[in-house]
Parts: structure tokens; C-alpha cells; sequence
């Protein structure tokens, strides 16, 4: 199977809270991270968490791990339709060259 | 502001033709990074190089290779295009101190 798997395509209704799932299977896993990609641009590193924390929050986003689980959310509240993007998640390795793995990306469609 | 720029947003090339896709990065940063992107499947690492002159393959190195004679700049080449490398190509760099990667707008590139 893939390092790691994230959903392809998530739709939600303009103020509602977006939550964004990705599954990792590298125990060793030591950063985490969650990339934003906008239309036409590049991508954009959104927020990261160490694998030493469950929980991180930063104005509207909130990252959850479950190092049990190797289980990753990002959770958008009050999402607006700024927040339509494809969104990465993304694992780095103990011992590696800090070379992140991505996953498929996670397009986020907001509506009005 | 960190800033990677690349030479083209688009690119238009026949097959067989050799394609030079360049990326420049004002931050001193020791890494960078090539990569391609394609719908459905991320991100997927072609080549780095962690130094001038240095280069390592990534994940699909088959039918690209590059050059880093100058520490800011890193370039992709096609040596004979194919169609099934019409794609979008993302640069990107890194400090050798950090995590975080920064990414140029990217170069999509099709291959007639």
C-alpha cells in the first residue's frame, strides 16, 4: 500500500468545519505536515506537527495525530470558500534525509 | 520572502524534442528538489541534489535528468520528450537546517 493515503476530494458548505483524514504507515514518522496548493500555484506548507505532540492549533486549523493509529487530521473551522484548495499531507522519516513522502492530495471544494 | 521562480508557467514541446526546465532559489538554500504532479497521484520525486554539483534520484528518474552548477539553480531536462511527460513540474528548495520546503509555481509542460 501507499506511505501515505489521504481521501481524494472532500466538499463542504461555506462556515461549516472542514476535517481532512490521512493515514501514514512509518512508525518512525518524525514531522508531519500539511501543504495547502492553490489553484495555478505552487504548494504552500499550511501547518506541521513532531510526532512528540497529538495536538496542534493555529487560528482556524487544528492538526490531530494518533501515533497508535498513524492517523493525521487537519481540521479547518468556519471554512470559507478561500479555503478551496488541494491540501497535502506529508511525512518525513527518522534517520532520512528529510525528504518528505506526500500523499495524493485532498481537494477541498467549498460552497456557498 | 523566500522566492523560487521557474523559467516557464507553460511549455508547449514536440515529441522527441530535448526540454530544459529551469528553477532559480534566492534563499541559499542547500536543497532542491524536482518533482512531478499528476492528478490522482501527488507528487512524485524525480531528482535532488543537496549540493552543487551533487544529484540524487527520486522516485521516477527514468527519462529526466539534471544539473546544478550554481547553488541557486536547478534544471530539469528531457532529453528526448515524450507525451507521457505532459505534467505539471514543481521546484522546490530547502535549507539544510530546516523542514520546511519551498515551492515554485510550477512549469506545466505538454508534450504534442
Amino acid at each position: 500500500g501507499e506511505d501515505v493515503e489521504q481521501s481524494l476530494f472532500l466538499s463542504v458548505r461555506e462556515g461549516d468545519s472542514s476535517v481532512i483524514n490521512c493515514t501514514y504507515t512509518d512508525s518512525s514518522s518524525t514531522y508531519l505536515y500539511w501543504y495547502k496548493q492553490e489553484p495555478g500555484a505552487g504548494l504552500q506548507l499550511l501547518t506541521y506537527i513532531f510526532s512528540n505532540m497529538d495536538m496542534k492549533q493555529d487560528q482556524r486549523l487544528t492538526v490531530l495525530l494518533n501515533k497508535k493509529d498513524k492517523h493525521l487530521s487537519l481540521r479547518i473551522a468556519d471554512t470559507q470558500t478561500g479555503d478551496s484548495a488541494i491540501y497535502f499531507c506529508a511525512e518525513t522519516r527518522k534517520g532520512g534525509s528529510y525528504i518528505p513522502t506526500f500523499g495524493r492530495g485532498t481537494s477541498l471544494i467549498v460552497h456557498p | 520572502d523566500v522566492k523560487v521562480t521557474q523559467s516557464s508557467r507553460y511549455l508547449v514541446k514536440r515529441t522527441g524534442e530535448k526540454v530544459f526546465l529551469e528553477c532559480v532559489q534566492d534563499m541559499d538554500h542547500e536543497n532542491m528538489f524536482w518533482y512531478r504532479q499528476d492528478p490522482g497521484l501527488g507528487l512524485r520525486l524525480i531528482y535532488f541534489s543537496y549540493d552543487v554539483k551533487m544529484k540524487e534520484k527520486g522516485d521516477i528518474p527514468e527519462g529526466y535528468s539534471v544539473s546544478r552548477e550554481k547553488k541557486e539553480r536547478f534544471s530539469l531536462i528531457l532529453e528526448s520528450a515524450s507525451t507521457n511527460q505532459t505534467s505539471m513540474y514543481l521546484c522546490a528548495s530547502r535549507s539544510g537546517q530546516s523542514y520546511e520546503q519551498y515551492f515554485g509555481p510550477g512549469t506545466r509542460l505538454t508534450v504534442t
